[in-house]
């Protein structure tokens, strides 16, 4: 069965500083990633998407992701946060099922 | 403007008194699901449908019905509510099968059941 790990709960950084976000999946076929964020009393947005072709996705705000097959990873970065990076955050696979499974999310407070 | 609308936001039922949570989209979308996020384990899906009249259960379907008798809307209904279904509710569609645009989430509704 499909499965999707995120390693961190709860993350706090400061205003600048880098971020990864770690995802793992467990599933043997070809995948379908996602990275989805919930800023505080919104819903769902996606941030990027995975499909096929180059592993480095960037998507919108600044944030990226990189395939790794090897690794069954789909690790979120970014180089630099703000405050109104503030949310939380979801990682989510599909395979050939369909069915879009997500992982428990990181809640991520950045400090100004 | 392309959105999944939702209805109520907000919802304190007691236990045992039917409800529904309306889910309607705007884009012709085919295929519509149901998840309830809790804190600490994320998203589940309750139920989708891949078009109308065509419905299967998700991963957690247990006390919910959904129907789809139009494409637009996708109705989740609590025949018997219990407090154990208070959570953080989002419809959420797609254009098919394909996953090219991923889904668009409604903005929730926040269920509490005393």
């Amino acid at each position: 069965a499909q499965s999707v790990s995120q390693h961190n709960h709860h993350v706090i950084l400061s205003e600048a500083a880098s971020l990864e976000l770690g995802c793992n999946y467990s599933y043997g076929g070809t995948v379908n990633l996602f990275w989805y964020v919930q800023y505080p009393g919104q819903h769902l947005q996606l941030l990027l998407k995975y499909f096929s072709g180059d592993p480095l996705v960037k998507g919108i705000k600044g944030f990226e992701a990189e395939f790794i097959k090897s690794k069954f990873s789909f690790n979120l970065r970014k180089p630099s946060v703000q405050w109104s990076d503030t949310a939380e955050y979801f990682c989510a696979v599909s395979g050939a099922t369909n069915k879009l499974i997500f992982g428990t999310g990181t809640l991520l407070a950045v400090q100004p | 403007e392309a959105q999944v609308t939702q209805n109520p936001r907000y919802l304190i039922t007691v236990t045992g008194k039917k409800l529904t949570v309306t889910c309607s989209q705007n884009m012709n979308h085919e295929y519509m699901s149901w998840y309830r996020q809790d804190p600490g384990l994320g998203l589940r899906q309750i139920y989708y449908s891949m078009n109308v009249e065509v419905t299967d259960k998700g991963d957690v379907p247990e006390g919910y019905k959904v129907s789809r008798k139009e494409k637009r809307n996708f109705p989740l209904i609590l025949e018997s509510p219990s407090p154990n279904q208070t959570s953080l509710y989002f419809c959420a569609s797609s254009l098919g099968m394909g996953w090219d645009y991923g889904y668009t989430f409604g903005s929730g509704t926040r269920l509490t059941v005393v």
